[in-house]
């Protein structure tokens, strides 16, 4: 397997700009996870699907970020309109259990400047 | 909400002395996990601990689960240059620690 795949690697865009960001996790895995990692705040959750299904986003920061899950195999972070303070390394995670129960297998990330 | 916090924050070491990194929460939880991060790299994880009290050993690694369940250790004995990176708890509530970053000085 390829392991949890994410795109872009890397991403920079201007202050106002939408930006998308990509996630495949590993086949037949039941839980998706979006992190994002700073300095300052560590690595934080922002959102927890279960079998594609929102179970909490109660760390998303604010109305500009929006994550979807269509299907098994895909889920996008959107941000619109992203701020400089959003500069992150977005981290995707998948797992077979449900919730914190089980191995998380993270993605490379992705490398989001907001200038 | 839960807290998750890690101790110390960062630790310099020369190799082949030992280091000591420990993780407290607030609450008791279900399980806790161990995870490291390479600079530069992503989370990778160690180990689950879930019973009271549990200890778990890999190679050089030690890892202890409180008898309360509030409380976690890893130890590393006799460090080595691949041992550098950040090491995070993660608790039953998808809260992770600020982790903890290693040097180790050949």
């Amino acid at each position: 397997d390829a392991g949890v795949i994410q795109s872009p690697r890397h991403e920079v865009t201007e202050m106002g700009q939408e930006v998308t960001l990509r996630c495949k996790p590993i086949s037949g895995h039941n839980s998706l996870f979006w992190y994002r990692q700073t300095m300052m705040r560590g690595l934080e959750l922002l959102i927890y699907f279960n079998n594609n299904v929102p179970i909490d986003d109660s760390g998303m920061p604010e109305d500009r970020f929006s994550a979807k899950m269509p299907n098994a195999s895909f889920s996008t972070l959107k941000i619109q309109p992203s701020e400089p303070r959003d500069s992150a390394v977005y981290f995707c995670a998948s797992s077979f259990d449900r919730g914190f129960q089980g191995e998380q297998f993270f993605g490379p990330g992705t490398r989001l400047t907001v200038l | 909400g839960q807290q998750v916090m890690q101790i110390p924050q960062y630790q310099h070491v020369q190799e082949g002395e030992d280091f000591t990194t420990y993780c407290n929460s607030s609450t008791t939880l279900s399980n806790i996990q161990w995870y490291k991060q390479r600079p530069g790299g992503h989370p990778v994880f160690l180990i689950q601990l879930v019973k009271s009290g549990e200890v778990k050993k890999q190679k050089r690694l030690t890892f202890q689960f409180g008898e309360a369940k509030k409380n976690s250790s890893l130890h590393i004995t006799a460090t080595q240059t691949t041992d550098v990176g950040t090491y995070f708890c993660g608790g039953s509530r998808l809260t992770f620690g600020e982790g903890t970053q290693l040097t180790v000085n050949p």
